[in-house]
């Protein structure tokens, strides 16, 4: 009965391929985010989607595209990978933009480029 | 959304209560005070916020001053577990919900 579900755990991947990290959550919630954390450990928000429409795009690269099918799913996609993109994603759920809901994040995908 | 200070690291007793100290003496009346923590290798989880009045729950305690310049999250009898990096954050309500991590503070719960 995990509340948000990112897949997979682990991603080892080279330089310059295209990987996807899919996201899932069970609680009927809104809003939908994509935080990455870098190796000093600082988590940024990368992305914020509610009911399916795009309201947060923080400074990203256009490499990184998210994709919200459905209100319960968020997956991100990242083109050419560079060594940079080495870190933890995580994904998290609230109840709404305007509310003050609390997050509820995922255990995040530890993403290796080498 | 306002900055917040909080120390980089506290130890604290396995069975005694933990205080964890926030600074954030730019609040503004409309933002929420908001606490979560991040136990190794795991996501952030969320413990508790607060605007104004002290909160409580099941997992801790929330004391926000008069002045709304600081908070103190407690937790009343901390265990082994309770080791985690603890975020202190201030964020206004309304639209494009962003929580802001700071480096937080370590808190090492020794046996």
């Amino acid at each position: 009965d995990t509340a948000v579900s990112q897949t997979p755990k682990y991603l080892v991947t080279q330089m310059g391929n295209d990987k996807s990290i899919k996201c899932e959550q069970n609680l009927g919630h809104d809003t939908m985010y994509w935080y990455k954390q870098d190796s000093k450990k600082f988590l940024k928000i990368m992305f914020s989607y509610n009911n399916k429409e795009l309201i947060i795009n923080e400074t990203v690269p256009n490499r990184f595209s998210p994709k919200s099918p459905d209100k319960a799913h968020l997956n991100l996609h990242i083109n050419s990978l560079e060594l940079g993109d080495s870190a933890v994603y995580f994904c998290a759920s609230s109840k709404g933009d305007s509310s003050n809901s609390p997050l509820h994040f995922g255990n995040g995908t530890r993403l290796t480029v080498t | 959304d306002a900055k917040t200070t909080q120390p980089p690291s506290m130890d604290c007793a396995e069975g005694r209560a933990a205080n964890l100290p926030c600074n954030h003496s730019t609040i503004s009346g409309n933002e929420y005070v908001y606490w979560y923590r991040q136990i190794h290798s795991q996501g952030p989880q969320y413990i508790i916020h607060g605007l104004k009045n002290n909160e409580t729950n099941e997992m801790a305690s929330l004391i926000i001053t008069e002045d709304r310049k600081s908070s103190t999250l407690i937790l009343p009898h901390a265990t082994l577990r309770d080791t985690a990096v603890y975020y202190c954050i201030v964020r206004s309500g309304g639209s494009n919900y962003k929580l802001t991590f700071g480096k937080g503070t370590l808190l090492t719960v020794n046996p």
